[in-house]
């Protein structure tokens, strides 16, 4: 079955304490990227990537690191998180950015 | 830069009304344009699309016409049912532009029985 996989679905975690979120994709995708969603700000950006090794910024990167080794993987990487980072994120992936987006299911993340 | 205004919400509805849903953009390239629907405690799923002017989009009892002159890409739906209920994103990907994919921030719909 076609799907992006994101993991966890939940989390709490503490200020600073680094965390990974893992997002893969079984379509051989070479588009990749992550949201966050906010209660009235929709769905921001905060990093693509358009093949291996190939990442930029989004709208709103700052406080987020991201890597693209595989095509198949693009972990979401909080080196310190804070509590403004609590959120819901979201993976997807597509074959280019004109394409149909698949979604993850979403990790919900409380920073305390 | 590249942007799309959908109209506020939240819309409640009851069943079997009509549904419209406003939708704009700006771009600078030959955008192509999306409707995304999340259901409660889902992720955004693809409900439609359109390429280039004058392109309609359907699914699932949904449509939206690609209007240039009016920078539009308006959702509607002719009968909403209690299971249309669901959070709607406009969205935009300007080929030949940013090449960016940039989302509206999604209208909640309710439709009570």
């Amino acid at each position: 079955e076609a799907q992006v996989t994101q993991n966890p679905r939940y989390l709490i975690t503490v200020t600073g304490k680094k965390l990974t979120v893992t997002c893969s994709q079984n379509m051989n995708h070479e588009y990749m990227s992550w949201y966050r969603q906010d209660p009235g700000l929709g769905l921001r950006q905060i990093y693509y990537s358009m093949n291996v090794e190939v990442t930029d910024k989004g709208d709103v990167p700052e406080g987020y690191k991201v890597s693209r080794k595989e095509k198949r993987n693009f972990p979401l990487i909080l080196e310190s998180p804070s509590p403004n980072q609590t959120s819901l994120y979201f993976c997807a992936s597509s074959w280019a950015t004109n394409e149909k987006l698949f979604f993850g299911s979403g990790t919900q993340l409380s920073v305390l | 830069g590249d942007s799309v205004t959908q109209m506020e919400g939240p819309v409640t509805l009851s069943e079997e009304a009509f549904l419209t849903i406003n939708c704009t953009y700006t771009a600078t390239g030959y955008p192509s344009l999306f409707w995304y629907v999340q259901y409660p405690g889902e992720g955004l799923q693809l409900l439609l699309k359109a390429t280039k002017a004058d392109d309609k989009g359907s699914n699932k009892g949904f449509e939206a016409t690609y209007r240039k002159e009016t920078t539009s890409f308006h959702l509607e739906k002719g009968s909403v049912q209690v299971s249309d209920s669901a959070v709607y994103f406009c969205a935009l990907s300007d080929v030949g532009g940013s090449e960016k994919l940039v989302f509206g921030k999604g209208t909640k719909l309710t439709v009570n029985p």
